[in-house]
């Protein structure tokens, strides 16, 4: 199985701070890489879909890019409704996620 | 509105069979494959199957196989995962979740509020 490795694990930040979060992926997975955003005791809501399309509905200020094996996840001013654990899952071959960033307030 | 909604969770004894439902509607549930994913306590995301929109193809995580059947009932708009010989490793929350294939690259959209699947004696 492709191994899908997320940086951080966990980041503390402010509101209106700029964030990147990293996932790598142990072999090209061209774009099939998707981002979901996890707040607790919810269910997971898609943000980024084939690495770099945003999902109906989801704020402009979240970005995706990336290609192959790296890709990232940029919120560029964190929003108080942000905080939450982000994983990124891909779907090249049998899917995997991300091990997942816990994004708390600083 | 889309919407996805499991049940048949609970507590089971190691050895123990237990059958989860998703109910779909809002959207023609025939036409989409769906996917259950489960998340172990203080986990990540685990993805644990697929099935395809007629539900002649059906796919499994190596950890499941074996173990758990996916099926689905296309004139119900019902998703289920029949588990069984449960371990405690399967405790866990259960989400059925979406497949979107718009384009090349498939996305879960949307998840349903899911089921918790406690494996304890």
């Amino acid at each position: 199985d492709i191994q899908m490795t997320q940086s951080p694990s966990s980041l503390s930040a402010s509101v209106g701070d700029r964030v990147t979060i990293t996932c790598r992926a142990s072999q090209s997975i061209r774009t099939y890489l998707n981002w979901y955003q996890q707040k607790p005791g919810k269910a997971p809501s898609l943000l980024i879909y084939a690495a770099s399309s945003l999902q109906s509905g989801v704020p402009s200020r979240f970005s995706g890019s990336g290609s192959g094996t790296d890709f990232t996840l940029t919120i560029s001013s964190l929003q108080p409704e942000d905080f939450a654990s982000y994983y990124c899952q891909q779907t090249y071959s049998t899917i995997t996620f991300g091990q997942g960033t816990r994004l708390e307030i600083k | 509105e889309v919407q996805l909604l499991e049940s048949g969770g609970g507590l089971v004894q190691p050895g123990g069979s237990l059958r989860l439902s998703c109910a779909a509607s809002g959207f023609t549930f025939s036409s989409y494959a769906m996917n259950w994913v489960r998340q172990g306590p203080g986990k990540g995301l685990e993805w644990v199957s697929l099935i395809s929109d007629t539900g002649d193809n059906t796919y499994y995580a190596e950890s499941v196989k074996g173990r758990f059947t996916v099926s689905r009932d296309n004139s119900k708009n019902m998703l289920y995962l029949q588990m069984s010989s449960l371990r405690a490793e399967d405790t866990a929350v259960y989400y059925c979740a979406k497949d979107v294939r718009v384009t090349a690259v498939p996305w879960f959209d949307p998840w349903g509020q899911g089921t918790l699947v406690t494996v304890s004696s």
